[in-house]
C-alpha cells in the first residue's frame, strides 16, 4: 500500500513565524501536490510538482513557496504565515496506473495548522 | 462560478437507504472521474475512478458519469452506519494530474 506520511498532525503558530509542512511518500511518484482544506470551501490546491526540482502553481499558490530537494519529499513553506493560513492542509502523491487502471490520488492524514 | 459544484448536504439517512450524491462541472475538458470518501481526521482515499462517461459498479457503490450533461453521480445501496463519511467528487483533465474538488458532502447514516 502507499503510505504519504505528513510529519505532523497538528501545529501552532504564531503569526510571521516561517512554517514548514513536510511530506513524505514511499512508492516512488512523480507526481506529488499540496492542497488546503476548508469548510464550504473544499479541496484547494497550492502547488503540485511533476518531478524532483519543478514546482507549478495551483490555484491558490499566494502566501506559500514549495521545494521538491528529493523524489519522496515534497516540503509546502509558509513564509510569513497569517490568520488566514489556518486550515487542514493535505498532501497527496499519484504515479502510474495501478493493477486496476487507475491512477487516484494518495492523501496523508493531514496536517491540522492554527495561527494565531 | 466554481469548476466543480457538489450538493452541499448533510445528509442523513436510515440504515438500508439508497443514497444518491451528485456533482455539477462546467469545464469539458474533464474526462477522469474520481469519488473520494472522508473519515473524520483522516485523508480522502478513493472510492471510484471513472474515465469519460458511463457507469461503473463496485460492491454497493455505483459511479455514473453523464459528460452530456456535465454531471456525476455516486450511488450507494443498502447504506451501513460505516458508510458515514464525507464524500468528495473530483476531476481531472489527464490521468495522474492535478484534481479538481467538489466541497464534499457529508453523510450519517443511522442505525
Amino acid at each position: 500500500d502507499v503510505k504519504v506520511t505528513q510529519s505532523s498532525r497538528y501545529l501552532v503558530k504564531r503569526t510571521g513565524e516561517k512554517v514548514f509542512l513536510e511530506c513524505v511518500q514511499d512508492m516512488d511518484h512523480e507526481n506529488m501536490f499540496w492542497y488546503r482544506q476548508d469548510p464550504g470551501l473544499g479541496l484547494r490546491l497550492i502547488y503540485f510538482s511533476y518531478d524532483v526540482k519543478m514546482k507549478e502553481k495551483g490555484d491558490i499558490p499566494e502566501g506559500y513557496s514549495v521545494s521538491r530537494e528529493k523524489k519522496e519529499r515534497f516540503s509546502l513553506i509558509l513564509e510569513s504565515a497569517s490568520t488566514n493560513q489556518t486550515s487542514m492542509y493535505l498532501c497527496a502523491s499519484v504515479g502510474d496506473r495501478d493493477r486496476l487502471g487507475n491512477s487516484p490520488l494518495h492523501f496523508g492524514n493531514g496536517t491540522r495548522l492554527t495561527v494565531t | 462560478q466554481k469548476e466543480v459544484e457538489q450538493d452541499p448536504g448533510p445528509l442523513s439517512v436510515p440504515e438500508g437507504a439508497i443514497v444518491s450524491l451528485n456533482c455539477t462541472y462546467s469545464n469539458s475538458a474533464f474526462q477522469y472521474f474520481m469519488w473520494y470518501r472522508q473519515y473524520s481526521r483522516k485523508g480522502p482515499e478513493l472510492l471510484m475512478y471513472t474515465y469519460s462517461s458511463g457507469n461503473k459498479e463496485d460492491g454497493r457503490f455505483t459511479a455514473q458519469v453523464d459528460k452530456s450533461s456535465k454531471y456525476i453521480s455516486l450511488f450507494i445501496r443498502d447504506s451501513q452506519p460505516s458508510d458515514s463519511a464525507t464524500y468528495l467528487c473530483a476531476m481531472s483533465v489527464t490521468n495522474a494530474g492535478k484534481s479538481t474538488f467538489g466541497d464534499g458532502t457529508t453523510l450519517t447514516v443511522k442505525p
